[in-house]
């Protein structure tokens, strides 16, 4: 079946390590979004890549990382510089209009 | 810059009443706008959208009608479920080359029985 897919669903990180976070579709979109969410918030926009091999800052991009190596995967790492990074993490993806969302991954800090 | 602002919730109705979410949005040119639905865990669904002014969009009972003149796309449901309880976020993307998706903070709605 085509859609996005996100995992792990949930994650648990001791401060001061990396971790990443995976996000793949087959819907064969140009553009894909990472947001993150907190409890009782929206979504803040934190990076976004239109095409293979490029990437902007969203609003939030301190403390994390992407890469584009393929149309179809756009893994998000959450470094150790990132203060306060318990949220949940959603990952999008789109051809011309909508956006298609993933199940999201809930990232908790130990 | 470009910005969506959504009234706050939580948005509190019984069964069968009338719904309104007031979304109005700040955008240069003409953006394509949303509405999501999210359910608890879970990531965002589209509800319904509008790509030019004058558009209705519906789904499921909802509706939204794109309103440039007052820059708004607010969501209506005549008679809500239980079922409908949820968070809904308005949306809207820039249809020039960025491709930038910008949410509002949402609106969560409780339905009683």
């Amino acid at each position: 079946d085509g859609g996005i897919t996100q995992s792990p669903k949930y994650l648990f990180r001791k401060e001061g390590q990396n971790v990443t976070l995976s996000c793949e579709q087959n819907l064969n979109h140009d553009a894909m979004y990472w947001y993150r969410q907190d409890p009782g918030q929206g979504l803040r926009l934190i990076y976004y890549s239109q095409i293979v091999n490029d990437f902007q800052k969203g609003d939030i991009a301190e403390g994390y990382s992407v890469s584009r190596e393929k149309k179809e995967s756009f893994p998000l790492t959450v470094t150790s510089a990132q203060k306060n990074p318990t949220a949940f993490y959603l990952c999008a993806s789109s051809l011309s209009s909508e956006a298609f969302f993933g199940q999201g991954t809930r990232l908790t800090v130990v | 810059g470009d910005s969506v602002t959504q009234m706050e919730g939580p948005v509190t109705l019984s069964e069968e009443a009338f719904l309104t979410i007031n979304c109005t949005y700040t955008a240069t040119g003409y953006p394509s706008l949303f509405w999501y639905v999210q359910y608890p865990g879970e990531g965002l669904q589209l509800l319904l959208k509008a790509t030019k002014a004058d558009d209705k969009g519906s789904n499921k009972g909802f509706e939204a009608t794109y309103r440039k003149e007052t820059t708004s796309f607010h969501l209506e449901k005549g008679s809500v479920q239980v079922s409908d309880s949820a968070v809904y976020f308005c949306a809207l993307r820039r249809m020039d080359s960025s491709y930038k998706l910008i949410f509002g903070s949402g609106t969560r709605l409780l339905v009683r029985p």
